[in-house]
């Protein structure tokens, strides 16, 4: 069966310090990933998705990034974290039109 | 923007009670689907509606669709406590990108 791995759960980083979050899926080839962030008691905005290895699509110009190095491997990266970067991160997968599954989640804290 | 609203923004029900949420989306769309988050966890998918279907059943979920409105519903029969989290629905924009709402807040009291 197909699962999903997002660590850390939780990050508390300084302002102006990089971050790396990491993503794997197992059990499947090929997904669609994604990156969310989800504000204290609000809805999901979609960060990044790609299709494949090495396509990355934005969609909201931040400072963050995004990279596939793997089929199954993504990851969210900052090379300097702003206050306004705490939030809640999630991955999910997924193919076309079919159900997203999410990763547990990375509780994000910039202090 | 956000493609799809949710409306209630909570709901406080008691237990063995129905629980009704709505959502209101923007553009034509291939589904529609319904997640729930528990408090501080990630989204687990609970039902999937296409754009030519018109209700879904699974366990005590409904789900309705509405196209020609752009809405749709989510009823939860006989709630517990269990069923206490947060809803939100989910439309594909396009093919790759899902875009969710607000969500609503459900608490079931025991």
């Amino acid at each position: 069966s197909q699962t999903i791995h997002q660590w850390p759960a939780t990050l508390v980083q300084p302002v102006g310090s990089p971050l790396s979050l990491e993503c794997t899926v197992e059990g499947t080839s090929n997904p669609n990933l994604y990156w969310y962030r989800q504000a204290a008691g609000r809805g999901l905005q979609l960060l990044f998705y790609s299709v494949g290895i090495g396509q990355i699509s934005s969609e909201v110009p931040q400072n963050l990034s995004a990279s596939r190095p793997q089929d199954r491997q993504f990851i969210l990266s900052s090379k300097k974290l702003l206050l306004s970067d705490s939030g809640f991160y999630l991955c999910a997968w997924s193919f076309v039109n079919t159900e997203a599954f999410f990763g547990q989640g990375t509780r994000l804290t910039v202090v | 923007s956000q493609q799809g609203e949710e409306d209630p923004q909570a709901l406080s029900i008691q237990e063995g009670e129905n629980a009704t949420m709505n959502c209101s989306y923007k553009t034509s769309i291939n589904n529609l689907q319904w997640y729930r988050q528990n408090s501080g966890r990630g989204l687990v998918h609970l039902i999937l509606i296409r754009s030519n279907e018109r209700e879904k059943h699974s366990g005590r979920l409904r789900v309705t669709l509405d196209t020609s409105k752009k809405s749709s519903s989510l009823l939860i029969t006989a709630s517990r406590a269990a069923d206490t989290a947060s809803y939100f629905c989910a439309t594909d924009v396009n093919d790759y990108k899902l875009s969710f709402g607000a969500g609503t807040t459900v608490t079931v009291r025991a």
